[in-house]
């Protein structure tokens, strides 16, 4: 089955720069979604088919994909951006496949 | 616009069968696939399943045994049902629209869940 790994914790300083990487074999070659996850929230979608933004999120959010990777990148970090990140692919053996989330601590 | 809200019992008995419903408002349930994805407590995101208003449906084939959704376009509500529930399956129960694009490599989709419901905890205990 296909999966997709990202390291549990990220921490960065307010105003600097966060990234959120998800690995998952030939991940290039499948489209990428990212999802904010507030305590006690509903995920959000701030990312999909790889560096596309919802309206409503902040041009701040951007992402990338190639390789084995997908990157999600918070510029400008602010407090309000504390929270789980969650990535997602679609796979033709798994189907649809959540990455396990990275907690973003913003000290 | 579109607003999902999930509905059904808060605590299940192992063994039971879950069941859970997702009413629609601010649009039709009409022409988009509509999904389950559960989280336990502490725990990442679990993708169930989707179907489509039509009726097709796809599901995650380690729970695939157990699942079935279904869909009311008269009512504006798809459901779920989880069979022979275990402690296990204790989670935040989510339910979401489903947006699919067709495209990269031969056979490969874009698939994105936006927006979500609010969520429901059910308990599986005795």
């Amino acid at each position: 089955s296909y999966e997709l790994t990202q390291p549990p914790s990220v921490s960065v300083s307010p105003g600097q720069t966060a990234s959120f990487t998800c690995s998952g074999d030939k991940l290039g070659d499948k489209y990428t979604s990212w999802y904010q996850q507030k305590p006690g929230q509903s995920p959000v979608l701030v990312i999909y088919q790889d560096s596309e933004r919802p309206s409503g999120i902040p041009e701040r959010f951007s992402g990338s994909n190639s390789g084995n990777t997908a990157t999600l990148t918070i510029s400008g970090t602010q407090a309000t951006d504390e929270a789980d990140y969650y990535c997602q692919a679609w796979d033709r053996t798994t189907s649809v496949v959540f990455g396990g989330g990275t907690k973003l601590a913003v000290l | 616009q579109v607003q999902l809200q999930e509905s059904g019992p808060g605590l299940v008995k192992p063994s039971e069968t879950l069941s859970l419903t997702c009413t629609v408002s601010g649009g039709s349930i009409s022409s988009y696939y509509w999904s389950w994805i559960r989280q336990p407590p502490g725990k990442g995101l679990e993708w169930i399943g989707y179907i489509y208003y039509s009726g097709s449906t796809n599901y995650n084939p380690s729970l695939k045994s157990r699942v079935t959704i279904s869909v009311d376009t008269s009512k504006n509500q798809f459901s779920l049902e989880l069979s022979s529930v275990t402690a296990a399956d204790t989670a935040v129960y989510y339910c979401a629209r489903v947006e699919i694009k067709f495209g990269g490599v031969p056979g490969g989709r874009a698939v994105w869940f936006d927006p979500w419901g609010q969520g429901t905890l059910v308990t599986v205990s005795s």
